[in-house]
């Protein structure tokens, strides 16, 4: 059974830091790439962040690209996103899926919340 | 590459086909994808490269279209069906999602 725990989540004030962690398991995680999702409060799937299986490529919405990176080491199983200069719109539950052929996200974690707050 | 959906709700009945719409901004080809999401859930895949149903996906939902346009349809709703559901492009990194459609109880 393939499992994705993400953890990391917090509140946090802007400007500040944050990572987070996707534990993988249930499957090779080294033949997959991943992906990081977010939905705000109320609000629809924004896709984030993307990594090949083999760490090689990242891809990143407009919206993250500078601020957000996306990391990982297959020998923990783990993918990260390390999280700066957070903003309020930066609330969100973030979720980690799996690729599935060209990159359909077939496997989703179920969520860590973040909360930006001052 | 941006994508619309319509409508952005519906509310129907058990039994009612339903329809939605998945708008590219420019051509995809075929590479689209559906997913199911209730509250509190994960999103579920429903049908990828457009047509092609998920293992374990129930027959009545299908999938169709190419290049700009696409369509969801649910032939006979079902009282597990009343969900939200976005449409993702991966033709062109970033791989956006669609807004949505809110599908609920009339």
């Amino acid at each position: 059974q393939v499992y994705l725990v993400e953890s990391g989540g917090g509140v946090v004030q802007p400007g500040t830091s944050l990572r987070l962690s996707c534990v993988a398991s249930g499957f090779t995680f080294s033949s997959h790439g991943m992906t990081w999702v977010r939905q705000a409060p109320g609000k629809g799937l924004e896709w984030l962040a993307m990594i090949w299986f083999d760490g090689s490529k990242e891809y990143y919405a407009d919206s993250v690209k500078g601020r957000f990176t996306i990391s990982r080491d297959n020998s923990k199983s783990t993918v990260y996103l390390q999280m700066n200069s957070l903003r309020a719109d930066d609330t969100a539950v973030y979720s980690c899926a799996r690729h599935w052929r060209l990159g359909y996200n077939d496997y989703w974690g179920q969520g860590t919340v973040v909360t930006v707050s001052s | 590459i941006q994508l619309t959906q319509s409508p952005s709700s519906l509310s129907a009945s058990v039994g009612d086909r339903v329809t939605i719409t998945c708008r590219a901004s420019q051509g995809i080809s075929s590479y689209l994808a559906w997913y199911q999401q209730k509250p509190g859930e994960a999103p579920k895949l429903l049908i990828y490269a457009a047509s092609t149903l998920q293992s374990g996906v129930p027959s009545r939902i299908s999938g169709s279209g190419s290049v700009t346009d696409f369509t969801l349809t649910i032939s006979s709703l079902q009282p597990e069906d009343f969900a939200t559901y976005y449409c993702q492009q991966l033709s062109t990194y970033p791989f956006t999602f669609g807004p949505g459609t809110k599908v609920d109880i009339k």
